[in-house]
């Protein structure tokens, strides 16, 4: 059983199109982070979210961690070529050493945007 | 450009080699973790260093795998008696958020 579960695991859209995809797990987080990795490189992070409700913007991305701190939505509004990549949530992972800051993985969902 | 490097970046190998990879954080990051990614995966974590100091180690990391960080700064990774399933993304991580590029593993 995955600790997060992110859905849908492909997405293909057409440029200019939004586009919500999920994080959603059944325990509490203290915080989320949501990644991009493009193939053949490491994730790259591009937010932590920490609060319950908090929304978060980067350019046309926008992050939501729900108000129970067990989910996370990332929102692409007018998707761009280059925003294509595997997107990953990742949280700290329940009863791992103290101050190990080690992280638990989604399976992440895979974005086409095409021209 | 996260300043973690990795190397090699590829690696094809034969069941039963030994394989060594090598991860270069930048000085600041004192923490450095280990976490192996197969096709359709998220990465999974291997093992975590403060410093020099291997403080946790993954019930993934069986013992053909150790993992050394002998002055603090760089990190390797040494897999022995290589299997099939070894094959995957190897990915170093400074400083808990800055992964490198990763070195991927093939095993013929």
């Amino acid at each position: 059983t995955q600790l997060l579960e992110q859905s849908p695991q492909f997405l293909s859209i057409q440029e200019g199109e939004n586009l919500t995809v999920y994080c959603n797990s059944s325990s509490v987080f203290s915080s989320l982070q949501w990644y991009r990795q493009e193939p053949g490189e490491g994730p790259v992070l591009l937010v932590t979210v920490v609060t319950g409700g908090e929304v978060k913007k980067l350019k046309r991305l926008t992050f939501q961690f729900g108000d129970a701190r067990k989910d996370s939505s990332l929102h692409i509004t007018a998707a761009q070529p280059g925003d294509t990549g595997l997107y990953l949530c990742a949280g700290p992972t329940p009863y791992s050493g103290a101050g190990s800051y080690q992280l638990t993985f989604g399976k992440g969902t895979k974005l086409s945007v095409i021209p | 450009d996260t300043g973690v490097s990795q190397n090699p970046r590829h690696k094809i190998t034969k069941r039963g080699q030994n394989v060594t990879f090598r991860c270069d954080p930048i000085s600041e990051h004192n923490r450095l973790y280990w976490y192996r990614q197969t096709l359709g995966q998220g990465p999974e974590f291997l093992t975590y260093f403060q410093n020099e100091a291997q403080l946790e180690k993954s019930r993934l990391l069986s013992d053909r795998f150790s993992a050394e960080r002998p002055k603090g700064s760089f990190s390797t990774l040494e897999i022995q008696r290589t299997e099939q399933g070894d094959s995957a993304m190897y990915l170093c991580v400074g400083d808990t958020q800055y992964f490198g590029p990763g070195t991927r593993l093939t095993v013929l």
